[in-house]
C-alpha cells in the first residue's frame, strides 16, 4: 500500500485556469511535508515546506495547503512555464525513516 | 555557491559492466541519497548513508552498491547484477535526518547498450 498517493497522475490546463494538485499520506507521526517543482532530465527543485495542519505557504502563483491527511498545491492563472512535475514527500516518526515520495503529478499548461 | 554535483549526465554501459555514478555535495550536509526513478514510478531510494563509513540499503538495494569514506562523496555502482540498471539516477543530501528537506544533484541518465 502507498504511504503518499498524488492525484492526477497528470493534468493538462489552459494558460489561466486555476486548479489544484492532491498529495494524500496515511504514515501517522507526520514531521514534514514537502513540495518539489521537477523539469525534465533534471533534479527535483524545492518549493514548500509545511510541518502541521493548517499551515499555507505561498510562492507566485503556487500556494501549499496541510490538513491532517492531505495537502494541496494550488495553482491560480498558471502560465506555461508552470509545466513540470510536482512531487509531494513526507517525513515521519520512525527513527531515521528517509522521505517517502509520490510519485508525482504530470502538469501540461496549454498557451 | 554550495550545491551538489552528480556526474556524467549520461553515461552508457554495456551489458556485463560495472559503472560508478559520482555524486558530491559541499553543503555539509551530514545524509546522503541515492534514488532511481523510472516513468511512472516516481522516486525509489537505492541506498543512504547518514554518517561517514555507514550507510543502509533503501528499498530496491540489489544489484547496488555504495561507498561513504567522505562527508562530501557518496558514490553509486551499479553492479552487473542489476537486471535491468537503464534508469535516471538522482543523488539528494540533507542536514540531518530529512526534517529539513532534501536537495537534489541534476541527476544521471544511465543506459544500457
Amino acid at each position: 500500500e502507498d504511504q503518499v498517493t498524488q492525484s492526477p497522475e497528470a493534468l493538462r490546463l489552459q494558460e489561466g485556469e486555476s486548479s489544484s494538485l492532491n498529495c494524500s499520506y496515511t504514515v501517522s507521526g507526520l514531521r514534514g511535508l514537502f513540495w518539489y517543482r521537477q523539469d525534465p532530465g533534471k533534479g527535483p527543485e524545492f518549493l514548500f515546506t509545511l510541518y502541521s495542519a493548517g499551515e499555507e505557504k505561498e510562492k507566485e502563483r503556487l500556494k501549499a495547503t496541510l490538513t491532517k491527511k492531505e495537502s494541496f498545491l494550488h495553482i491560480t492563472a498558471p502560465k506555461p512555464e508552470d509545466s513540470a512535475t510536482y512531487l509531494c514527500a513526507v517525513h515521519y516518526y520512525s527513527g531515521n525513516t528517509p522521505l517517502v515520495f509520490g510519485k508525482g503529478t504530470r502538469l501540461s499548461v496549454i498557451a | 555557491d554550495g550545491g551538489i554535483t552528480q556526474s556524467p549526465k549520461y553515461l552508457f554501459r554495456k551489458e556485463g559492466q560495472n559503472v560508478t555514478l559520482s555524486c558530491e555535495q559541499n553543503l555539509n550536509h551530514d545524509a546522503m541519497y541515492w534514488y532511481r526513478q523510472d516513468p511512472g514510478q516516481g522516486l525509489r531510494l537505492i541506498y543512504y548513508s547518514q554518517i561517514v563509513n555507514d550507510f543502509q540499503k533503501g528499498d530496491i538495494a540489489e544489484g547496488y552498491s555504495v561507498s561513504r569514506e567522505k562527508k562530501e562523496s557518496f558514490p553509486l555502482t551499479v553492479t552487473s547484477a542489476q537486471k535491468n540498471p537503464t534508469a535516471f539516477y538522482l543523488c539528494a543530501s540533507s542536514r540531518g535526518q530529512g526534517v529539513y528537506g532534501y536537495t537534489f544533484g541534476s541527476g544521471t541518465r544511465l543506459t544500457v547498450v
